[in-house]
């Protein structure tokens, strides 16, 4: 069965680095997601990405982070300088499509656990 | 602000019972709405979705929108110990590129 896979399962990173957490959506999925979860806090929507261009972001998607899709199977989170409070569980997701007719369901990676010191 | 409400828990059930999750939400935009099931260290992963006031069935999951009441809930029956979980309430609004989450309720189904 298709999953969405994340690279790395963790990251360690000092503050100020830059880190780039690396996804490979379903590959017949054209909406991508990346969301995350602070320990045993509740899941936090941080953007959507279609058609090579952001469609949503939160107010957490400060100037501090960017979205790519580098080629035609990655999609990538980056965030430029860490912050200590940047540490949490990032996930990715994709879905096919976006409407009632087709539904929306969303299939989300394992996470990457990232850990700013 | 966009709000999902949910009990945290934990609810408690005996193995065969009848787990029942309740989640509210603040905005009447709201259009669709998802429950998925996340273990401990987990990613959420999705049980149900539904759009339309009424039930919706899919085994022993019952999934019910009241709109006018801005209330979704989730049933389940014959509850199992490996239905123990946090199930999460997830929103979104007419554009469907933002989604809202609750902060799940914390299910134990005792054996």
């Amino acid at each position: 069965e298709p999953e969405v896979t994340q690279t790395p399962s963790h990251q360690v990173t000092q503050m100020g680095q830059e880190v780039i957490l690396r996804c490979v959506p379903i590959s017949n999925h054209l909406y991508f997601y990346w969301y995350r979860q602070i320990l045993g806090q509740k899941v936090e929507f941080l953007v959507s990405f279609y058609n090579n261009e952001i469609s949503e972001k939160s107010e957490i998607f400060d100037d501090q982070f960017s979205v790519e899709r580098p080629d035609g199977s990655n999609f990538t989170l980056k965030i430029r300088s860490t912050k200590l409070e940047d540490s949490a569980m990032y996930f990715c997701a994709s879905s096919e499509a976006l409407g009632f007719r087709m539904g929306e369901t969303q299939y989300f990676g394992p996470g990457t656990r990232l850990l700013v010191l | 602000q966009k709000e999902v409400e949910q009990n945290s828990g934990p609810l408690s059930v005996p193995e065969g019972a009848i787990a029942s999750l309740n989640c509210t939400y603040s905005d009447r935009g709201s259009q669709s709405f998802f429950w998925y099931r996340q273990y401990s260290g987990k990613s959420p992963e999705l049980i149900m979705f539904i759009y339309s006031n009424g039930d919706k069935e899919d085994g022993r999951f019952t999934a019910q929108l009241n709109k006018a009441s801005q209330y979704v809930s989730l049933l389940i029956r014959d509850s199992q110990p490996s239905d123990s979980a946090t199930y999460l309430c997830v929103v979104s609004l007419y554009n469907f590129n933002k989604f809202y989450f609750g902060s799940g309720t914390k299910l134990n189904v005792k054996p």
